[in-house]
């Protein structure tokens, strides 16, 4: 089976723009969660979706949304970027719904705002 | 509150030595566990991970992790490091009451030759 695929793997915007970064999930998953890597603050989730709907929302302004497709691939959209936006964006897919299910990540994008 | 915390961002060790990451997490009852492990410019990759089956986990590349209810802790080890072990691990916990995965500040490892 193909991996978690993240598209692009970098990106460079400035600030005020927005952004959008795609994941295609491990064929045959339907949960996606989102994650931001940063020097400062290290891993914070953002958000999960599951079969079309966020089941799980991190602390992160509403700049940062998100969406899942039908197919299981998910999009994360942010919104008027700042400086701080810069990260490592990391995807990650599990086949079901339980809590300890294994969370496969995808390579990350990795977004610089200027 | 911070729910698992890494003691050390910084461990060194000889090749051929013993490998100790430490992993303390804070919950009343006992969650999921999980190591990671990052190398540069690339995602995350499960090591182990713990359910509330055996508390010895044994994962890849011949690490394991014990957890201890007593000691709130879930220290990962490798008996012998090995050069391509270099890189930056992560302890993750998920909780009973909360869907998200909280990821401790990691431990970045270097080994010496």
């Amino acid at each position: 089976k193909a991996g978690v695929t993240q598209t692009p793997r970098y990106l460079i915007k400035t600030r005020g723009q927005q952004v959008t970064l795609s994941c295609s999930p491990i064929s045959g998953h339907r949960s996606v969660s989102w994650y931001q890597q940063t020097p400062g603050q290290g891993l914070q989730f953002l958000f999960e979706y599951f079969s079309e709907t966020q089941r799980n929302k991190g602390n992160f302004p509403g700049r940062f949304s998100g969406r899942q497709f039908s197919n299981s691939r998910s999009e994360m959209n942010v919104s008027t970027l700042e400086l701080g936006d810069s990260a490592l964006y990391l995807c990650a897919s599990r086949g079901g719904q339980g809590l300890s299910d294994t969370q496969y990540f995808g390579p990350g994008t990795r977004l610089t705002v200027l | 509150a911070q729910s698992v915390t890494q003691l050390g961002s910084h461990v060194s060790v000889s090749e051929g030595a013993l490998v100790l990451l430490r992993c303390n997490y804070s919950s009343s009852v006992p969650p999921y566990l999980f190591w990671y492990v990052q190398y540069p410019n690339q995602g995350l990759q499960l090591l182990l991970k713990y359910t509330s089956a055996a508390t010895l986990v044994k994962g890849i590349n011949g690490f394991e992790a014990e957890f201890k209810k007593s000691e709130t802790s879930f220290h990962l080890t490798k008996p012998s490091a090995h050069m391509s072990d270099a890189a930056e691990y992560f302890c993750a916990v998920i909780l009973y009451n909360n869907n998200d995965m909280r990821f401790g500040a990691g431990t970045r490892l270097t080994v010496k030759p």
